[in-house]
């Protein structure tokens, strides 16, 4: 079954980028049907989609946090990564990769998520 | 504050019924499909519900929910230890400021 992980730095600097990728196992990106995305949780608190891809290249990201994200994907290594720019500590989070399915957007299955703290 | 609105706790004791509420708009639960979402402590969310009333395969039939206007609700009959987690639903948001909303999240305790 497809398997989802995240990766990348668990410390960032204020007002530079966060990067982390996932890497899916399991099944192809490529395949379609399926809307790569990205989810994040606050220390104690609760979910906040952040956007997603589709394997052509297509986006679609949370309205709040638009002027900052990138979502892009690599198909030929089965990955899809986001960078979200000037970081604040209000970005500091555990952030989750899932697959996405419509009608209007699902998430299953989760990657086991990543904690990214912002300070310097 | 989030955009659907979750009781932040309930509890029951083993073999209870319990329900946990969503209440969003006409934007969101009003014109769209309801998700659940069980995050068991220290995991990630896992599906629970989908497309208002769906069980994924591997969901207990304990686990089921509804969809009213622009409320939604999760039943979790026979309530067992395990069952102790955070629940959180989903929709999404038709709005110009929506895209895919969650409730801020139920904690089940069983006592």
């Amino acid at each position: 079954q497809v398997q989802l992980q995240e990766s990348g730095p668990g410390l960032v600097k204020p007002s530079q980028t966060l990067s982390l990728t996932c890497t899916v196992s399991g099944g192809s990106i490529s395949s379609g049907g399926y809307y790569w995305s990205w989810i994040r949780q606050h220390p104690g608190k609760g979910l906040e989609w952040i956007g997603y891809i589709y394997y052509s290249g297509s986006t679609y990201y949370n309205p709040s946090l638009k002027s900052r994200v990138t979502i892009s994907v690599d198909t030929s290594k089965n990955q899809f990564s986001l960078k979200l720019s000037s970081v604040t500590a209000a970005d500091t989070a555990v952030y989750y990769c899932a697959r996405g399915l419509l009608p209007q957007l699902w998430f299953d299955p989760w990657g086991q998520g990543t904690l990214v703290t912002v300070s310097s | 504050q989030s955009v659907l609105t979750q009781p932040p706790s309930a509890s029951g004791t083993p073999g209870q019924r319990v329900t946990i509420s969503c209440s969003g708009s006409s934007s969101n639960i009003g014109s769209n499909y309801v998700y659940w979402y069980q995050q068991l402590p220290g995991t990630a969310p896992k599906l629970l519900i989908y497309r208002n009333n769906q069980r994924p395969s591997g969901v207990p039939d304990r686990f089921s929910g509804s969809k009213s206007g622009t409320s939604a609700s999760l039943a979790i009959s026979g309530l067992r230890s395990e069952d102790e987690a955070d629940y959180y639903c989903a929709a999404w948001d038709d709005s110009l400021s929506g895209g895919e909303v969650f409730g801020g999240g139920t904690k089940l305790t069983v006592l």
